[in-house]
């Protein structure tokens, strides 16, 4: 089975600084799915990539897949308090199955 | 307005109780889903539902089961509650199969005593 790995676990920035998360995977990836979550809520869904090579952004969140589809990156750019919470990448395993990783916790510091 | 809602928000029982959480979805998507978080906020897919038919069970033990009464629910039954089920469960929609991006719910906090 598919297994997504994300590091780091745990990240504390200053605010206005940039950050990355990345998300690899075990197996190639067909369908990886970035979501937030903040404490006590639901997944907000942020972007979703498929094609080797392709790159999304919204906002000041860029999310990037790789060729090979094997590795994602999630890139804040001058991050703020708003951006805190837990990150998840997701992947497609197909039959409507998203397999998730660990997840991300990211503390910005005023 | 709310696109895919759960109630209750929090949950605390004892063991050995049976309770229920529910789902709802505004969104007119055919495919529903129950995931659970774990105390290390491990997310792992339970149930999914396409147009209230079980597509994919997980190992779930079958002390839960789920229910789906028409595709805009799908309502999550446990019986005999064991401390292991303390966990955050997470609904969870999308439009279809394949790729769909699926939206979820705020989660029900579970606490088992």
């Amino acid at each position: 089975s598919q297994e997504l790995e994300q590091s780091p676990q745990s990240l504390i920035v200053q605010e206005g600084k940039n950050l990355t998360i990345n998300c690899t995977s075990s197996k190639t990836l067909y369908g990886l799915y970035w979501y937030k979550q903040k404490y006590g809520e639901g997944l907000i869904f942020l972007m979703m990539l498929q094609k080797g090579g392709e790159e999304k952004s919204h906002e000041k969140i860029t999310a990037k897949l790789d060729e090979k589809k094997q590795q994602s990156s999630l890139h804040i750019t001058a991050s703020q308090p708003s951006h805190a919470g837990i990150y998840l990448c997701g992947a497609n395993q197909g039959a409507q199955k998203l397999v998730f990783g660990q997840g991300t916790r990211l503390t910005i510091n005023p | 307005d709310t696109a895919v809602s759960q109630t209750p928000k929090y949950l605390v029982t004892q063991m050995g109780n049976d309770k229920s959480i529910k789902c709802e979805q505004n969104l007119g998507h055919d495919t529903m889903y129950w995931y659970k978080q774990d105390s290390k906020k491990f997310l792992k897919i339970m149930f999914s539902y396409n147009n209230k038919e079980l597509i994919i069970n997980e190992t779930v033990p079958n002390r839960f089961s789920p229910k789906s009464p028409d595709k805009a629910h799908l309502n999550l039954h446990i019986n005999s509650l064991e401390l292991g089920d303390s966990a955050v469960y997470f609904c969870a929609s999308s439009q279809g199969g394949g790729r769909d991006t699926q939206y979820f719910g705020p989660g029900t906090r579970l606490t088992v005593l």
